[in-house]
């Protein structure tokens, strides 16, 4: 089946834009989450959706960042008035739920310029 | 807290050599862990996992033991081959009441013909 799919694959954006990323999960998957790489780093943990739950934002690094999901189904990430530490790989990953396996994306290559 | 640390790389072998990529953690009771493998241009991909001491994780000839009394999850490989070549992260995902998944900073493997 279809696997984790995320759009744009790469985007290139100048300084104070805002950006908006896509994430298609897996169908039926009700977890989904955003994580951040930044060059030569870890995966850093964004956001966490699971079903109608509230979301778990505690990642988010700053008010210029916020994500949305409907029910189970895309998620956006949204950065606003971006800046050149934005610049990374978000990965979106999803998962069942109490699963302990996450199926991630290829990400998507923000460049803030 | 909860950490992961992995060597760092990159790491270049000759094919056939023998692999071994280094992952140590901190974190209360009994995680999970895990290795993920990333391809060149692709999303992140479950390579192996364990869920409890003693665990062997094995796939596609990788293999990792989940050692408590040394909180270590070791990656080897017995002989290479040059499409092993990818970016190797160890992660664990604590106890119980937490979806967070804490990733390794990544090692490159190169693998030469």
């Amino acid at each position: 089946g279809a696997g984790v799919s995320q759009s744009p694959s790469n985007k290139v954006t100048e300084k104070g834009k805002d950006v908006e990323l896509r994430c298609d999960p897996i169908s039926g998957h009700t977890a989904l989450y955003w994580y951040r790489q930044r060059l030569g780093q870890g995966l850093e943990f964004l956001i966490y959706f699971q079903g109608n739950s509230a979301p778990d934002k505690s990642g988010l690094p700053s008010d210029r960042f916020s994500a949305e999901r409907t029910g189970e189904s895309v998620s956006t990430l949204t950065i606003q008035r971006t800046q050149q530490e934005d610049s990374a790989v978000y990965l979106c990953a999803s998962s069942l739920e109490g699963a302990r396996e996450q199926y991630f994306g290829p990400g998507t290559r923000l460049t803030v310029t | 807290g909860n950490s992961v640390t992995q060597m760092e790389g990159p790491v270049t072998l000759s094919e056939e050599a023998f692999l071994t990529i280094n992952c140590t953690y901190t974190a209360t009771g009994y995680p999970s862990l895990f290795w993920y493998v990333q391809y060149p241009g692709e999303g992140l991909q479950l390579l192996l996992k364990a869920t409890k001491a003693d665990d062997k994780g094995s796939n596609k000839g990788f293999e990792a033991t989940y050692r408590k009394e040394t909180t270590s999850f070791h990656l080897e490989k017995g002989s290479v081959q040059v499409s092993d070549s990818a970016v190797y992260f160890c992660a664990l995902r604590p106890t119980s009441g937490t979806y967070k998944y804490i990733f390794g900073t990544g090692t490159r493997l190169k693998v030469l013909a």
